[in-house]
Order: C-alpha cells, then sequence, then structure tokens
C-alpha cells in the first residue's frame, strides 16, 4: 500500500524568502507525485507532477519541486515566497499500473509573513 | 470554460435524514471522485467510478451511496447511517490512467442541525 507523509503540519517563511514544503512517500515501484494547493473553502488546485525524467519538476506560480529517489522525496519549493503564496498544501502519489488512485498526505499551513 | 461545479455549496441535515450533494462535471472525464475533508486529516476518498454505470467504495464508504448513470454526473447521498458527516466534500475527475492529475470542485460544506 502506498502512503504520503508531509511532516510539518505548517511552515512559516518571510515574504522574499525561499521557501520548501516537505514530502515523503512509500510505494511499489516508480511513482507518481503531485502537488497541489487549496485556498479557505476552495477545491484543491493542481500545481505540478513527476512522472519520470528530470528530478526537477516546474509548475504552476513559480513552483518546483525535486524528486529524491534515494530519500523517497518530493519536497516542494519556490526561490521567493508571496504573501498570497499562504494556503494548504497536499502531496499526493498514486502507484504504477493497478487502479492508480492517490493517496494524499495530511497537509501543510503555509503562512508567508508580510 | 470546463470545470467541476458542486451544489449546494452549504448544506444542513437533521438526525436521520438522507442528503444528496451534486456533482457534475464538463471536462469528458472518465474518473469522478468524492473525498471527505475534516481539519486535519487530508482528504479521505468514499467512492470513485472509473467508468459509467461501475464504481467502488473507497477508504470510508460506510454510511454514503453513490451513483454514475451519466458520464458527468456523480452525485453523493449521505444517509442516516453516517453518524458523522459533518464535514467538507470535495469532487474529483481525471482522465483514466496512470499519472492524471485530479480536477477539484469547490466544494460542498454538510453540517448537522
Amino acid at each position: 500500500a502506498q502512503s504520503v507523509a508531509q511532516p510539518e503540519d505548517q511552515v512559516n517563511v518571510a515574504e522574499g524568502n525561499p521557501l520548501t514544503v516537505k514530502c515523503t512517500y512509500s510505494v511499489s515501484g516508480n511513482p507518481y507525485l503531485f502537488w497541489y494547493v487549496q485556498y479557505p473553502n476552495r477545491g484543491l488546485q493542481f500545481l505540478l507532477k513527476y512522472i519520470t525524467g528530470d528530478n526537477l519538476v516546474k509548475g504552476s506560480y513559480g513552483f518546483e519541486a525535486e524528486f529524491n529517489k534515494s530519500q523517497t522525496s518530493f519536497h516542494l519549493k519556490k526561490p521567493s515566497a508571496l504573501v498570497s503564496d499562504s494556503a494548504l498544501y497536499f502531496c499526493a502519489v498514486s502507484p504504477p499500473g493497478g487502479s492508480y488512485i492517490p493517496t494524499f498526505g495530511r497537509g501543510t499551513s503555509l503562512i508567508v509573513h508580510p | 470554460d470546463g470545470g467541476i461545479t458542486q451544489s449546494p455549496k452549504y448544506l444542513f441535515r437533521k438526525e436521520g435524514q438522507n442528503v444528496t450533494l451534486s456533482c457534475e462535471q464538463n471536462l469528458n472525464h472518465d474518473a469522478m471522485y468524492w473525498y471527505r475533508q475534516d481539519p486535519g486529516q487530508g482528504l479521505r476518498l468514499i467512492y470513485y467510478s472509473q467508468i459509467v454505470n461501475d464504481f467502488q467504495k473507497g477508504d470510508i464508504a460506510e454510511g454514503y451511496s453513490v451513483s454514475r448513470e451519466k458520464k458527468e454526473s456523480f452525485p453523493l447521498t449521505v444517509t442516516s447511517a453516517q453518524k458523522n458527516p459533518t464535514a467538507f466534500y470535495l469532487c474529483a475527475s481525471s482522465i483514466s490512467g496512470e499519472g492524471q492529475p485530479q480536477h477539484f470542485g469547490d466544494g460542498t460544506r454538510l453540517s448537522i442541525l
């Protein structure tokens, strides 16, 4: 069975500083990995995904994520945080083959301070 | 514009009452999903459907029922058997197959009167 861990419930960062939101996963085989963002009282919005190829994946709104197979991690990053980036971020993993149903992490609340 | 529409945005249920949450998509996606979101618990899968007239239970299906009579529609009924239905319910859809991201509606918040 696959699983996802987001070890931080909350991440605080000052505007203009780089941000990292952590995600580790467990799955058999080569995973498909996703990041989503959720603003209050809204649904999740897709940011980026890793399937294969380059370990650094670029996505929407200046976000990127680094896939590290040996550490089974897929951390979300942004070079310069904006106050408007404050939201809830979810990492998800789905296995190769089979039902491809994703498993989501519990979410990390990102707070960017002016 | 293509997307997923969930209605109503807010819903109140009385004790012993069944309520139905609507989910409609015009993305021509084969797969549709229902999730329940509770604070600090992430998203938990209730039911999913990969094709019309077929659906599968997720991790927390007890007290819920669904139907998939049309490709664009996947309504969720919260029955009186669900003893703790207060939550934020999210519907999603995707292209069938590996590595496809999900598209989400803006949710329905269900509360008990």
